[in-house]
Protein backbone atom coordinates (compact mmCIF):
# COMPACT_ATOMS: atom_id res chain seq x y z
CA UNK A 1 0.00 0.00 0.00
CA UNK A 2 0.98 4.15 0.40
CA UNK A 3 3.35 4.21 2.55
CA UNK A 4 6.41 6.83 3.43
CA UNK A 5 8.92 6.78 5.87
CA UNK A 6 11.25 9.06 7.66
CA UNK A 7 13.70 9.18 9.97
CA UNK A 8 12.20 10.93 13.54
CA UNK A 9 15.25 13.28 14.53
CA UNK A 10 18.08 14.99 12.52
CA UNK A 11 20.33 17.49 14.46
CA UNK A 12 22.92 19.78 12.72
CA UNK A 13 25.77 22.71 13.63
CA UNK A 14 24.56 25.81 12.54
CA UNK A 15 26.36 26.65 9.18
CA UNK A 16 26.72 22.95 7.92
CA UNK A 17 24.56 21.14 5.63
CA UNK A 18 21.17 19.13 6.69
CA UNK A 19 20.40 16.44 4.54
CA UNK A 20 16.79 14.76 5.19
CA UNK A 21 15.94 11.38 3.86
CA UNK A 22 12.67 9.81 2.64
CA UNK A 23 11.73 6.69 0.81
CA UNK A 24 8.41 5.97 -0.42
CA UNK A 25 6.63 3.02 -1.63
CA UNK A 26 4.00 4.07 -4.36
CA UNK A 27 5.92 4.42 -7.71
CA UNK A 28 3.17 6.11 -9.00
CA UNK A 29 3.37 9.54 -7.37
CA UNK A 30 3.97 11.90 -10.26
CA UNK A 31 5.17 14.50 -7.90
CA UNK A 32 6.90 14.95 -4.66
CA UNK A 33 7.16 17.52 -2.17
CA UNK A 34 8.93 18.65 0.98
CA UNK A 35 6.61 20.59 3.70
CA UNK A 36 7.67 22.56 6.82
CA UNK A 37 5.98 22.62 10.02
CA UNK A 38 6.93 25.08 12.87
CA UNK A 39 5.56 24.42 16.31
CA UNK A 40 1.72 25.25 16.44
CA UNK A 41 1.45 26.04 12.75
CA UNK A 42 0.56 24.51 9.34
CA UNK A 43 2.76 23.24 6.41
CA UNK A 44 4.56 25.24 4.24
CA UNK A 45 5.46 24.05 0.98
CA UNK A 46 9.05 24.06 0.55
CA UNK A 47 9.81 22.67 -2.53
CA UNK A 48 8.46 19.63 -5.00
CA UNK A 49 9.89 17.56 -7.94
CA UNK A 50 8.32 15.93 -10.70
CA UNK A 51 9.04 12.14 -11.34
CA UNK A 52 11.17 12.12 -14.16
CA UNK A 53 13.73 14.85 -12.64
CA UNK A 54 16.61 13.46 -10.52
CA UNK A 55 17.67 16.82 -8.81
CA UNK A 56 16.02 19.78 -8.42
CA UNK A 57 17.77 23.08 -6.94
CA UNK A 58 16.14 26.29 -5.07
CA UNK A 59 18.25 28.41 -3.59
CA UNK A 60 19.66 26.89 -0.27
CA UNK A 61 17.28 24.00 -1.06
CA UNK A 62 18.28 20.54 -3.05
CA UNK A 63 15.75 17.61 -3.46
CA UNK A 64 17.73 14.33 -4.84
CA UNK A 65 15.10 11.64 -6.31
CA UNK A 66 16.65 8.49 -6.94
CA UNK A 67 13.33 6.31 -8.29
CA UNK A 68 14.80 2.90 -8.43
CA UNK A 69 15.18 2.59 -4.60
CA UNK A 70 12.31 5.04 -4.38
CA UNK A 71 14.34 7.50 -2.30
CA UNK A 72 13.83 11.57 -1.26
CA UNK A 73 15.81 13.98 0.25
CA UNK A 74 16.17 17.37 1.13
CA UNK A 75 19.54 19.21 1.56
CA UNK A 76 19.42 22.38 3.09
CA UNK A 77 22.61 24.43 3.18
CA UNK A 78 24.11 26.31 5.74
CA UNK A 79 21.87 25.52 8.32
CA UNK A 80 20.49 27.98 10.35
CA UNK A 81 18.12 28.73 13.74
CA UNK A 82 15.42 29.32 11.67
CA UNK A 83 15.47 26.14 9.72
CA UNK A 84 14.31 24.37 13.12
CA UNK A 85 10.85 22.96 12.33
CA UNK A 86 9.66 19.24 11.20
CA UNK A 87 10.14 18.64 7.66
CA UNK A 88 7.36 16.15 5.84
CA UNK A 89 8.10 14.47 2.54
CA UNK A 90 4.62 13.83 1.10
CA UNK A 91 3.60 11.78 -2.12
CA UNK A 92 0.88 12.08 -4.54
CA UNK A 93 -1.29 9.13 -4.65
CA UNK A 94 -5.03 8.48 -6.47
CA UNK A 95 -5.59 10.54 -9.38
CA UNK A 96 -7.33 13.67 -7.35
CA UNK A 97 -3.99 14.64 -5.85
CA UNK A 98 -4.28 13.25 -2.53
CA UNK A 99 -1.26 13.74 -0.13
CA UNK A 100 0.05 10.97 1.47
CA UNK A 101 2.79 11.96 4.09
CA UNK A 102 5.63 11.03 6.36
CA UNK A 103 5.57 11.15 10.00
CA UNK A 104 8.02 13.82 9.89
CA UNK A 105 11.83 14.57 10.49
CA UNK A 106 12.54 16.87 13.57
CA UNK A 107 15.46 19.10 12.86
CA UNK A 108 17.35 20.65 15.34
CA UNK A 109 19.79 23.39 15.01
CA UNK A 110 22.53 23.92 17.63
CA UNK A 111 25.29 26.61 17.94
CA UNK B 1 1.35 33.42 4.06
CA UNK B 2 -0.42 30.89 1.74
CA UNK B 3 -3.83 33.31 1.92
CA UNK B 4 -5.50 30.46 3.41
CA UNK B 5 -7.29 30.75 6.34
CA UNK B 6 -8.93 28.67 8.89
CA UNK B 7 -11.64 29.55 11.78
CA UNK B 8 -11.60 28.94 14.62
CA UNK B 9 -8.20 28.45 15.75
CA UNK B 10 -8.61 26.66 18.79
CA UNK B 11 -11.95 24.70 20.04
CA UNK B 12 -12.74 22.62 22.86
CA UNK B 13 -15.48 20.31 22.68
CA UNK B 14 -16.99 17.00 24.71
CA UNK B 15 -17.96 13.61 23.40
CA UNK B 16 -20.48 13.00 21.50
CA UNK B 17 -21.35 16.59 20.29
CA UNK B 18 -20.52 17.66 16.38
CA UNK B 19 -18.36 20.13 15.36
CA UNK B 20 -17.92 22.60 12.40
CA UNK B 21 -14.72 24.09 10.73
CA UNK B 22 -14.08 26.44 7.96
CA UNK B 23 -11.63 27.39 5.32
CA UNK B 24 -10.98 30.05 2.92
CA UNK B 25 -9.26 28.90 0.01
CA UNK B 26 -6.51 31.37 -1.62
CA UNK B 27 -8.66 32.74 -4.67
CA UNK B 28 -8.81 31.20 -7.70
CA UNK B 29 -8.45 27.39 -5.93
CA UNK B 30 -11.05 25.30 -7.32
CA UNK B 31 -9.83 22.29 -5.36
CA UNK B 32 -9.75 22.26 -1.54
CA UNK B 33 -8.57 18.82 1.05
CA UNK B 34 -8.96 18.59 4.77
CA UNK B 35 -6.17 16.41 6.51
CA UNK B 36 -6.25 15.53 10.03
CA UNK B 37 -2.77 15.78 11.67
CA UNK B 38 -2.85 13.70 15.15
CA UNK B 39 0.16 15.14 17.94
CA UNK B 40 3.44 13.18 16.62
CA UNK B 41 1.93 12.11 13.62
CA UNK B 42 2.18 13.47 9.82
CA UNK B 43 -1.09 14.29 8.31
CA UNK B 44 -3.88 12.36 7.24
CA UNK B 45 -5.98 12.43 4.33
CA UNK B 46 -9.51 13.30 5.22
CA UNK B 47 -11.18 14.00 1.86
CA UNK B 48 -11.21 16.05 -1.67
CA UNK B 49 -13.68 18.38 -2.84
CA UNK B 50 -13.45 19.99 -6.57
CA UNK B 51 -15.91 22.38 -8.18
CA UNK B 52 -18.27 21.31 -4.92
CA UNK B 53 -18.48 17.68 -5.31
CA UNK B 54 -16.74 15.31 -3.39
CA UNK B 55 -13.58 14.02 -5.47
CA UNK B 56 -11.84 11.04 -3.22
CA UNK B 57 -11.82 10.04 0.61
CA UNK B 58 -9.65 8.55 3.35
CA UNK B 59 -9.93 5.87 5.48
CA UNK B 60 -12.22 7.85 7.55
CA UNK B 61 -15.97 7.18 9.00
CA UNK B 62 -19.23 8.56 7.41
CA UNK B 63 -19.39 10.75 10.50
CA UNK B 64 -16.62 13.14 9.26
CA UNK B 65 -18.39 14.94 6.35
CA UNK B 66 -17.62 18.12 4.22
CA UNK B 67 -19.42 20.78 1.89
CA UNK B 68 -17.31 23.04 -0.77
CA UNK B 69 -19.41 26.39 -1.67
CA UNK B 70 -19.52 28.23 -4.75
CA UNK B 71 -16.86 30.33 -3.53
CA UNK B 72 -14.62 27.44 -3.20
CA UNK B 73 -14.78 28.14 0.39
CA UNK B 74 -15.58 24.78 2.91
CA UNK B 75 -16.36 23.14 5.52
CA UNK B 76 -15.45 19.97 7.62
CA UNK B 77 -18.28 18.48 10.11
CA UNK B 78 -17.36 15.94 12.44
CA UNK B 79 -20.50 14.45 14.27
CA UNK B 80 -20.62 12.35 17.39
CA UNK B 81 -16.84 13.34 18.60
CA UNK B 82 -15.08 10.77 19.79
CA UNK B 83 -11.77 11.81 21.94
CA UNK B 84 -9.66 10.46 19.58
CA UNK B 85 -10.76 12.98 16.98
CA UNK B 86 -8.48 15.64 19.36
CA UNK B 87 -6.24 16.61 17.09
CA UNK B 88 -5.07 19.77 14.48
CA UNK B 89 -7.32 19.91 11.13
CA UNK B 90 -5.49 21.24 8.30
CA UNK B 91 -7.21 22.58 5.18
CA UNK B 92 -4.88 22.59 1.52
CA UNK B 93 -6.39 24.33 -1.53
CA UNK B 94 -4.69 24.14 -4.74
CA UNK B 95 -5.23 24.45 -8.05
CA UNK B 96 -3.00 22.37 -9.92
CA UNK B 97 -0.18 20.24 -8.32
CA UNK B 98 1.10 22.39 -5.51
CA UNK B 99 -1.23 22.12 -1.99
CA UNK B 100 -1.39 25.13 -0.02
CA UNK B 101 -2.11 24.74 3.95
CA UNK B 102 -3.78 27.39 6.44
CA UNK B 103 -3.02 27.51 9.82
CA UNK B 104 -5.00 24.59 11.16
CA UNK B 105 -7.75 24.32 13.60
CA UNK B 106 -6.58 22.58 17.00
CA UNK B 107 -9.66 20.20 17.74
CA UNK B 108 -9.54 19.18 21.35
CA UNK B 109 -12.58 16.77 22.79
CA UNK B 110 -12.60 16.33 26.15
Amino acid sequence: GEDVEQSLFLSVREGDSSVINCTYTDSSSTYLYWYKQEPGAGLQLLTYIFSNMDMKQDQRLTVLLNKKDKHLSLRIADTQTGDSAIYFCAGVSGGYNKLIFGAGTRLAVHP
Amino acid sequence: ETGVTQSPTHLIKTRGQQVTLRCSSQSGHNTVSWYQQALGQGPQFIFQYYREEENGRGNFPPRFSGLQFPNYSSELNVNALELDDSALYLCASSLGYEQFFGPGTRLTVL
